[in-house]
């Protein structure tokens, strides 16, 4: 079956820097997204990973090892506002969205 | 992101009311979704459409009844929905490109309690 891996929860403190990690193993694959979903509001588009390697975009970069079946978020310089859930999903063979279930980050003063 | 629109935001009913969900895009996609997001568990996809033809159901039980009259818009009916219904309904839509859909983007979601 296909499967998207990332923690259930992580805290990090107002300032610092926090990797948010997600594995996958899906039926092919055509690239990979994170979103951010603040509590009861939309989730909103991130970044998109296609090809190995980082992509920096602001505060926020995403890397990708396709080889692994492997991605990570990385949040710098972390503000209150940034305390929201992060979601992963990759386009599988057939260009369907799998989700993973998100990581919720609590930012801490 | 205010792109997608969805009404009403929260929902209470019984079990055995008839409501329907409302979304609406102005981004000039071509392709919407439903998708059915539970606490602490993956999205769950119930429809698609692509240029209004429905493309998929992904077995979503017949309580759910989706409705796409033209690209800008989708309905769907809800009618003697169970307690493990309640959930938050998130509406998408994408521009469908050969060799499939670009980025989704999404509506704030209707919270919806069945009692």
């Amino acid at each position: 079956g296909q499967n998207i891996d990332q923690p259930t929860e992580m805290t990090a403190t107002e300032g610092a820097i926090v990797q948010i990690n997600c594995t996958y193993q899906t039926s092919g694959f055509n690239g990979l997204f994170w979103y951010q979903q603040h509590a009861g509001e939309a989730p909103t588009f991130l970044s998109y990973n296609v090809l190995d390697g980082l992509e920096e975009k602001g505060r926020f970069s995403s890397f990708l090892s396709r080889s692994k079946g492997y991605s990570y978020l990385l949040l710098k310089e972390l503000q209150m506002k940034d305390s929201a859930s992060y979601l992963c999903a990759v386009r599988d063979g057939n260009y369907q969205l799998i989700w993973g279930a998100g990581t919720k980050l609590i930012i801490k003063p | 992101e205010t792109g997608v629109t969805q009404t009403p935001r929260h929902l209470v009913m019984g079990m055995t009311n008839k409501k329907s969900l409302k979304c609406e895009q102005h981004l000039g996609h071509n392709a919407m979704y439903w998708y059915k997001q539970s606490a602490k568990k993956p999205l769950e996809l119930m429809f698609v459409y692509s240029l209004e033809e429905r493309v998929e159901n992904n077995s979503v039980p017949s309580r759910f009844s989706p409705e796409c009259p033209n690209s800008s818009h989708l309905f769907l009916h809800l009618h003697t929905l169970q307690p493990e219904d309640s959930a938050l309904y998130l509406c998408a839509s994408s521009q469908e490109v050969a060799g499939g859909a670009e980025t989704q983007y999404f509506g704030p979601g209707t919270r919806l309690l069945v009692l």
